[in-house]
């Protein structure tokens, strides 16, 4: 079946560093992907997604690309923020017979210090 | 998450009891989500309804049932608590407006099992 791995936290950073958070996944056929964020004690809220191959998803100063030759789709943002330490998700579709679903790797806590 | 509404926010449960998690949404979508979020785990799905009438069993299925009387409301009930059953649940929503195909989630309802 389908699945999502990503790079486990937490990851603690200093403001203006460079961030990077790894995602790979398995599938069959040709999923779109998403990173989804969560802020403390709040829903997951959509952040960027990709359709298909080579593209990129953007989004507030965050970008990821969708590799298909590395099953690959990193997250990555050149300066973070404060404002930025949230969980991080890594997600695929799967569309069957009874709809779309969404499968998620297990997120990555980001904590970035003044 | 404008749009996708859950009832209650917190519950504290002792083993053995009942209870039903609402789930509203105002968006006209049809198909509607149920997960749990666990620390490490991500979110898995425990079962979603892909129309109004219709539900499909998601990977985390057992000691849940759920209802989907109508286009608007999708419930999920616990006949008999269990410690294992304390996690943070998320509906969600398929939204499909204007070619966007994301899942949009509602704020989580907290769950505490003694």
């Amino acid at each position: 079946g389908n699945s999502v791995t990503q790079m486990e936290g937490p990851v603690t950073l200093s403001e203006e560093a460079f961030l990077t958070i790894n995602c790979t996944y398995t599938a069959t056929g040709y999923p779109s992907l998403f990173w989804y964020v969560q802020y403390p004690g709040e829903g997951l809220q959509l952040l960027l997604k990709a359709t298909k191959a080579d593209d990129k998803g953007s989004n507030k100063g965050f970008e990821a690309t969708y590799r298909k030759e590395t099953t690959s789709f990193h997250l990555e943002k050149g300066s973070v923020q404060v404002s930025d330490s949230a969980v991080y998700f890594c997600a695929l579709s799967d569309l069957g017979a009874a709809g779309n679903k969404l499968t998620f790797g297990g997120g990555t806590r980001v904590l970035v210090k003044p | 998450n404008a749009g996708v509404t859950q009832t209650p926010k917190f519950q504290v449960l002792k083993t053995g009891q009942s209870m039903t998690l609402q789930c509203a949404q105002d968006m006209n979508h049809n198909s509607m989500y149920w997960y749990r979020q666990d620390p490490g785990m991500g979110l898995r799905l425990i079962y979603y309804s892909a129309s109004e009438g219709t539900t499909d069993k998601g990977e985390v299925p057992n000691g849940y049932n759920v209802s989907r009387l109508n286009k608007r409301e999708f419930s999920l009930r616990l006949e008999s608590a269990a410690p294992s059953q304390t996690s943070v649940y998320f509906c969600a929503v398929w939204d499909r407006a204007s070619g966007a195909n994301v899942l949009t989630f509602g704020a989580g309802s907290r769950l505490t099992v003694l």
